[in-house]
């Protein structure tokens, strides 16, 4: 049971470039969701996913952009990286919604130069 | 605004002692409080998930507490080991027509052998 994953781990980006960042989990939960975590401060949402074909933004939406095509996937595009986003992103999962436990894929580490 | 602190930032202990990490939150409509163990370079795991009627809720050595009227938290870990070297992260879960996840800083544990 792989639970969610997420690729690549590790990624160095320079300034205006793009890329996407993959996440599939194999639990069939509804719920997705994109986080980012910087030192001394807590996750913060960056968009969510009720269910395939539906996403909202979360707390730090901005220079990223998600879609929900399957129940399985959920991946996070920067669309113009900028060293601000220099940060670890995490994807979860959750059975039914934001209220549930959530499941966390290991991360991906991405440096902006 | 909703909030989560926790306290210590950071603490070592030596192998086989008990500690007390502390949580206080400023969240309103409350809906449940939740600890994560965060391993160095992985992404958080759920311990507890207790709701507006739970006191105390065990998993193995971690023990969790909850004050609703004052708003505050606990994770006393028992017998502390190696393994418990971890970032500790409380967060609330509260609901305005949908469930936002208000995430703390963390309190980083470092046992020491």
């Amino acid at each position: 049971n792989a639970g969610v994953t997420q690729t690549p781990k590790f990624q160095v980006l320079k300034t205006g470039q793009s890329m996407t960042l993959q996440c599939a989990q194999d639990m069939n939960h509804e719920y997705m969701s994109w986080y980012r975590q910087d030192p001394g401060m807590g996750l913060r949402l960056i968009h969510y996913s009720v269910g395939a074909g539906i996403t909202d933004q979360g707390e730090v939406p901005n220079g990223y952009n998600v879609s929900r095509s399957t129940t399985e996937d959920f991946p996070l595009r920067l669309l113009s990286a900028a060293p601000s986003q220099t940060s670890v992103y995490f994807c979860a999962s959750s059975y039914m919604d934001g209220n549930t436990e959530a499941f966390f894929g290991q991360g991906t580490r991405l440096t902006v130069v | 605004k909703n909030q989560v602190e926790q306290s210590p930032q950071s603490l070592i202990i030596l192998e086989g002692k008990n500690c007390t990490l502390q949580c206080n939150y400023t969240v309103s409509p409350f809906s449940n409080l939740r600890w994560y163990k965060q391993d160095t370079g992985r992404g958080p795991v759920s311990l507890t998930i207790m709701t507006f009627s739970e006191n105390t809720k065990s998993n193995g050595r971690y023990t969790a507490t909850l004050d609703a009227d004052t708003k505050q938290s606990s994770l006393h870990i028992t017998a502390s080991q190696l393994s418990d070297s971890a970032s500790y992260i409380c967060v609330v879960s509260a609901y305005n027509s949908n469930y936002q996840l208000i995430w703390g800083a963390g309190t980083k544990l470092i046992i020491k052998p």
